[in-house]
């Protein structure tokens, strides 16, 4: 089983350019999280799908965008990267909302 | 609302001794306690849980006890190794939110053989 995965593993952006993380799981859990870890800081939810077809904003959703494109994946994109969204990105999800949550091994996203 | 204040870091051991990290809560309705351990270079991994007042949550030799009346949930293990070396992250889940994390800072911890 690998569980929750996430690609790429690190990223280097300049500033103004877009991408899309990625994120997937196999345990047919039907919540996904997207969550951002910055130096001194606890993970912050960025945004949360409680079941596929819904999204929601989470603490800090200003620059991001979602998708749940199926039950397994769930993708972050960013539209046009700044540096303040320089941050380990963690994708997480659970069986239900509620549930114990499982975690991704992260991206580290760099944007110059 | 919901929040968490987390010992601060780093903690630096030496191996077999007592650890203690401290957590206290604000929280809306009745939260879930949790310990989140996070190893170099790998995502987060539950370590323990409680769900409800004076539940104790236990797993490799680390224990928290839900303590209503002082809002906390410190961690503690009696003899640390050198394996434990990791950040560990205190959280709540709010009884009306949809599953939603609230994460304290992490606090750091290093053992030395």
């Amino acid at each position: 089983n690998a569980g929750v995965t996430q690609t790429p593993k690190f990223q280097v952006l300049k500033t103004g350019q877009s991408m899309t993380l990625q994120c997937a799981q196999d345990m047919n859990h039907n919540s996904m999280y997207w969550y951002r870890q910055d130096p001194g800081m606890g993970l912050r939810l960025i945004y949360y799908s409680a079941s596929e077809g819904t999204t929601d904003k989470g603490e800090v959703p200003n620059g991001y965008n979602v998708s749940r494109l199926n039950k397994r994946e769930f993708s972050l994109r960013l539209e046009s990267a700044a540096p303040s969204q320089t941050s380990v990105y963690f994708c997480a999800s659970s069986e239900l909302a509620g549930e114990t949550q499982y975690f991704g091994p992260g991206t580290r996203l760099l944007v110059l | 609302g919901n929040s968490v204040t987390q010992m601060e870091g780093p903690v630096t051991l030496s191996e077999e001794a007592f650890l203690t990290i401290n957590c206290t809560y604000t929280a809306t309705g009745y939260p879930s306690l949790f310990w989140y351990v996070q190893y170099p270079g790998e995502g987060l991994q539950l370590l323990l849980k409680a769900t409800k007042a004076d539940d104790k949550g236990s797993n490799k030799g680390f224990e928290a006890t839900y303590r209503k009346e002082t809002t906390s949930f410190h961690l503690e293990k009696g003899s640390v190794q050198v394996s434990d070396s990791a950040v560990y992250f205190c959280a709540l889940r709010g009884g009306s939110t949809l599953g939603r994390l609230y994460f304290g800072r992490g606090t750091q911890l290093t053992v030395w053989p």
